[in-house]
């Protein structure tokens, strides 16, 4: 059973414009998010967070936003640049960790 | 400060041979974890450990066998590998278990034939 799920596989978004990675989740009593960036050959990296008394946080060019209600979060890229290609992966923190299946961005120069 | 290394970093077994993937960690975290990934399926979690001595099943730990004897150290065993644990696995390390990112290891390719 999915707790963390990415319906996106894929992206493909221009140099410079927005990219809009979704997560959802079916485990309400999630209260903390984290968004992971992965290259190839290389392990994850912590990108951002967010904790669910909150509906937004920023950090340079990547903002989470939190939809509990629809229990959804969504990461923004604004502008998008090539070295953003990579593999996003969702997680939340259970009694175990849960990661979605991730989104393959490409940037196109 | 290295991180999380993993080593190999590549392994080809034959169906039913062992082995046994070595994670180590110099931050001092107290968790440690396990995890694979596979097309399709993101990151699965094996096996975890709270603190050096323990060890918890994950999602997927058929198979698979963990110790923790060292706080740095966090060793993953295949004790008959089969070709459905082809995959690729990565270690991760996080002070605390909650609230806390988790710092992941570059990863081990090992292809079961």
């Amino acid at each position: 059973d999915q707790q963390v799920k990415q319906n996106s596989p894929s992206l493909s978004v221009q140099e410079g414009r927005i990219s809009i990675l979704n997560c959802d989740y079916t485990n309400s009593m999630f209260d903390y998010f984290l968004w992971y960036k992965k290259y190839p050959a290389e392990g994850p990296t912590f990108l951002i967070s967010i904790s669910s008394i909150k509906d937004k946080n920023e950090d340079g060019r990547f903002t989470v936003f939190l939809n509990k209600s629809a229990k959804h979060l969504s990461l923004h890229i604004v502008p998008s640049q090539p070295g953003d290609s990579a593999v996003y992966f969702c997680a939340a923190p259970g009694n175990q960790f849960y990661f979605g299946t991730g989104t393959s961005l490409t940037v196109i120069p | 400060n290295a991180g999380v290394t993993q080593t190999p970093k590549f392994r080809v077994l034959k169906t039913g041979q062992s082995m046994t993937l070595l994670c180590a960690q110099d931050m001092n975290h107290e968790y440690m974890y396990w995890y694979r990934q596979d097309p399709g399926m993101g990151l699965r979690l094996i096996h975890y450990s709270v603190g050096e001595g323990t060890t918890a099943k994950g999602e997927v730990p058929d198979g698979y066998n963990v110790s923790r004897l060292k706080k740095q150290n966090f060793l993953l065993g295949l004790e008959s590998a089969a070709p459905s644990q082809t995959s690729v696995y990565f270690c991760a390390s996080s002070p605390t278990g909650y609230g806390h990112e988790q710092y992941f290891g570059p990863g081990t390719r090992l292809t079961v034939t």
